[in-house]
């Protein structure tokens, strides 16, 4: 059975850091791996998909990278900013089915 | 394009009532899906249809019947509400799969007293 996990549940960084979030998944059979970003009490927002052919995927501050043999994904903040803190949650899509997997996310917190 | 929505935002239901939540999409997308969200849980796989007449059972079917009638929408039913499915409820879609992005409404909050 695939299991994401993602780790730490929770961050706390300084306005203006690097920062990277992890997500580990346990069988590399997937389809691709998902990015997204979810604010209090809202729904979910696709960042970054990245195919299981590609290493890492791009957009804006944000870069994602993947290494399915190893089972782990990290999206990785540039230049971090209060506006960054959300949930981030990673997800897999199976290969032999179509279900997508999700981790149970990063809460992140940028203090000003 | 409004792209998915979902109603209502909010509902309370007594324990043994039925009701519909609804999730549409203008999007043309094939694939549809249903989660709940649950603290400390994340998110688990409801139902998903892969198509209009398609529809398979996710990780917690249990308690939830959905239909695929149309392209457009995707109801979820609770057939007899339990206080176990309080929780916040999200429809998903995208184009073709599970190979493409996935967008998602923003939500019900259900609670079952």
């Amino acid at each position: 059975k695939q299991e994401v996990t993602q780790i730490p549940a929770a961050l706390s960084v300084p306005e203006g850091e690097n920062l990277v979030l992890n997500c580990s998944f346990t069988d590399s059979a997937i389809y691709n791996l998902q990015w997204f970003r979810q604010d209090p009490g809202k729904g979910l927002t696709s960042l970054l998909l990245i195919q299981s052919s590609q290493r890492e995927q791009t957009s804006g501050r944000l870069n994602a990278s993947l290494d399915k043999s190893s089972g782990r994904s990290t999206l990785y903040i540039a230049a971090s900013q209060p506006g960054d803190s959300a949930t981030y949650l990673c997800a897999v899509s199976l290969l032999r089915d179509d279900k997508i997997i999700f981790g149970k996310g990063t809460r992140l917190h940028i203090l000003p | 394009n409004a792209g998915v929505t979902q109603t209502p935002k909010f509902q309370v239901l007594k324990t043994g009532q039925s009701m519909t939540l609804q999730c549409a999409q203008d999007m043309n997308h094939e694939y549809m899906s249903w989660y709940r969200q649950d603290p400390g849980m994340g998110l688990r796989l409801i139902h998903y249809s892969v198509g209009a007449g398609i529809t398979d059972q996710g990780e917690v079917p249990n308690g939830y019947n959905v239909s695929r009638s149309t392209t457009e929408d995707f109801p979820l039913r609770l057939l007899s509400a339990a206080p176990s499915q309080t929780s916040v409820y999200f429809c998903a879609s995208s184009i073709k799969g599970r190979s493409y992005e996935q967008y998602f409404g923003p939500g019900t909050r259900l609670t079952v007293t």
